[in-house]
């Protein structure tokens, strides 16, 4: 167990819908990254804060944004979906820019 | 952030050694190397980080030779619960960096 917690486990939607993907970092972590994992395209950066604030930004396409709250939980929203979005969404902590603690992930199933 | 080749896959037998190798030619004088493990259906994990010589630590040891081109993950006398997934990772840690670039890893299949 990482310490990081995903939430849901498992996620069913239809094409165009918007999903929220909600990620806690590990106590005391203050960057938080989102990443997603395809069949085809393996596992890609999307986006990370640090504290709050936007740090870097990877392949994010424009239809999906994130947050980081005060209480440093993290956010990634996904609107207009399509079914190429259907993949394995990772969210992972690190106290500082080293190794990074993975949660378990959320299946994204859009039909 | 340096390119990173792996062997797509290996086999291996248990209790034997496993040594995976990555190349990085291109690596810059502040990126350090770093590997993860992921198992299907899971988050990467991972295992070990290291900038020069030697590192070694409960799981693996990371060896780097002088000019940092290559380096290798040695996971002594591997069990079936070793087969995964094993990323090699090079970048730096500071500044808007942190993000880690996935290569496509290599496959580890541990055989009885």
């Amino acid at each position: 167990d990482s310490g990081v917690t995903q939430t849901p486990k498992h996620l069913i939607t239809a094409t165009g819908q918007r999903v929220t993907l909600r990620c806690s970092p590990r106590s005391g972590d203050l960057s938080v990254y989102w990443y997603q994992q395809s069949l085809d395209q393996g596992l890609q950066f999307l986006i990370q804060y640090y504290n709050g604030e936007e740090r870097a930004k990877g392949n994010i396409l424009e239809r999906f944004s994130a947050q980081q709250f005060p209480d440093l939980h993290s956010e990634l929203n996904l609107s207009s979906l399509e079914l190429g979005d259907s993949a394995l969404y990772f969210c992972a902590s690190s106290p500082r820019d080293s190794e990074q603690y993975f949660g378990p992930g959320t299946r994204l199933t859009v039909t | 952030l340096a390119k990173t080749t792996q062997p797509i896959s290996m086999d291996s037998y248990e209790g034997q050694e496993v040594n995976i190798t990555c190349s990085h030619n291109n690596i810059a004088t502040n990126d350090y190397i770093t590997w993860y493990q992921q198992f299907p259906s899971q988050g990467p994990r991972f295992i070990i980080q290291g900038y020069k010589t030697k590192v070694t630590n409960e799981v693996a040891s990371l060896f780097i030779p002088a000019d940092r081109k290559s380096s290798t993950l040695s996971l002594p006398r591997v069990s079936l619960s070793d087969t995964a997934v094993y990323y090699c990772l090079v970048g730096v840690l500071s500044g808007n960096t942190g993000k880690l670039i996935f290569g496509q890893g290599t496959t580890l299949q541990v055989k009885p």
